[in-house]
């Protein structure tokens, strides 16, 4: 079946442009999770949604970032007024269970901002 | 002190040898533990998932947890140049996943 997609797969910013990062997870997953990869470390947790609910936005850097789930299904993170340190792997998860479960990854949205 | 340490690799073993991936974590409440594999460019990648102390075994992959001395591992054997990759610790205590910085795997022929 299908996996986790994302779009864009690359990203260009100029400093100070929003971006908007699309994840599609995979069919009848409830959970679905944003993580930052910087390069040569491990993702880092941003956010998380059960259903259309986010139950948890510890992790967001900023208030310049911001994610949304209207229908419990494909999700959206945007970055508002993007910065250098902005620059990273955004990878996108999904789960089948609410709660602590196996995640699968989709490829990521390289966002790269000048 | 991180949440989740992984040896800082890399690790270099020759083809058809075992190798041996270390994670240690400081949460006390994780409840799950996760090994993925990441090959330069992509997306991790989920090999094993385990739950409960002692050893779970698919395939060539092994994973132990120990759960009192707060250490998972993964052992790889028969290791093939296609196991070339960094591998990524994760533990969770309830939905998030926390990340160790991976171990970088070379398989050399």
């Amino acid at each position: 079946g299908a996996g986790v997609s994302q779009s864009p797969r690359y990203k260009v910013a100029k400093r100070g442009q929003d971006v908007a990062l699309r994840c599609d997870p995979i069919s009848g997953h409830v959970s679905l999770f944003w993580y930052q990869q910087a390069l040569g470390q491990g993702p880092e947790f941003l956010t998380y949604f059960q259903n259309e609910a986010q139950l948890d936005k510890s992790g967001l850097p900023s208030d310049r970032f911001f994610a949304e789930r209207p229908e419990g299904s494909v999700s959206t993170l945007k970055i508002q007024r993007t910065q250098q340190e902005d620059s990273a792997v955004y990878l996108c998860a999904s789960s089948l269970a609410a709660g602590g479960s196996e995640q699968f990854f989709g490829p990521g949205t390289r966002l790269t901002v000048l | 002190q991180k949440e989740v340490e992984q040896n800082s690799g890399p690790l270099s073993v020759p083809e058809g040898a075992i190798a041996s991936l270390n994670c240690t974590y400081s949460d006390r409440g994780s409840q799950s533990f996760f090994w993925y594999r990441q090959y330069s460019g992509k997306s991790p990648e989920l090999i094993m998932s385990i739950y409960s102390n002692g050893d779970k075994e698919d395939g060539r992959f092994t994973a132990q947890l120990n759960k009192a001395s707060q250490y998972v591992s993964l052992l790889i054997r028969d290791s093939q140049p296609s196991d070339s990759a960094t591998y990524l610790c994760a533990v969770s205590s309830d939905y998030k996943l926390s990340f160790g910085a991976g171990t970088t795997v070379t398989v050399r022929a």
